[in-house]
């Protein structure tokens, strides 16, 4: 399996403010896609957002964006105007022929 | 409505005991997973299957084993050989056989407590 390394367990933001989460990966692959889930308290996962590797414009929806550096193999997710509806564990996950995820950040947003 | 489906939501099973967790798709997807997730980790990937009749090996296969008889249907065992089976087991599907850029689907999931 791919690493996949997030390396904050949590993080806490103010409703309307905005919070960046980092995510690191190791490959020797050229071709591969990043992806965000959200796992919310209902633990039901949806995917947020998708990056492909060959396309350097960083992919954008709605209030998230994502900051992809393919050199540094780092995908970092932003999330905007935050919502209470935002509280969940976001994943960042890799794939090449399967997905490999990082541990999971829990993100709260205090109203 | 199309979706994935788990079943049951909880479940208890008694040490040296196989037990089923169902996983039921009605999205006509070619590809299904079966991942487990434990506390401080992400999901470790257990088995997948690309199409019917075929399934491969994940990371965390051990004491785990599958079957696809049918597009829509990937029960998942945890057999007596796996030695810390309770966690929390998603179930997942993806349009294509072997499309690395397709979006994963995923269940509700199946809690799993050994007693």
């Amino acid at each position: 399996a791919q690493t996949v390394t997030q390396s904050q367990p949590e993080m806490s933001v103010q409703e309307a403010e905005t919070v960046t989460l980092s995510c690191t990966y190791d490959t020797s692959e050229n071709n591969y896609y990043l992806f965000w889930y959200k796992q919310p308290p209902s633990r039901q996962m949806i995917l947020v957002i998708r990056q492909e590797a060959y396309k350097q414009q960083n992919a954008t929806e709605n209030r998230f964006s994502v900051n992809f550096q393919k050199a540094a193999k780092s995908f970092s997710l932003k999330i905007s105007d935050s919502q209470l509806g935002d509280t969940a564990m976001y994943f960042c996950a890799f794939s090449d022929y399967k997905l490999s995820f990082g541990a999971g950040t829990t993100v709260t947003v205090r109203a | 409505d199309g979706g994935i489906t788990q079943s049951p939501k909880y479940l208890f099973r008694k040490e040296g005991q196989n037990v089923t967790l169902s996983c039921e798709q009605n999205l006509n997807h070619d590809a299904m997973y079966w991942y487990r997730q434990d506390p401080g980790q992400g999901l470790r990937l257990i088995y997948y299957s690309q199409i019917v009749n075929d399934f491969q090996k994940g990371d965390i296969a051990e004491g785990y084993s599958v079957s696809r008889e049918k597009k829509e249907s990937f029960p998942l065992t945890v057999t007596s050989a796996q030695k810390n089976p309770t966690a929390f087991y998603l179930c997942a599907s993806s349009p294509g056989q072997s499309s690395i850029g397709d979006e994963q689907f995923f269940g509700p999931g199946t809690r799993l407590t050994v007693l």
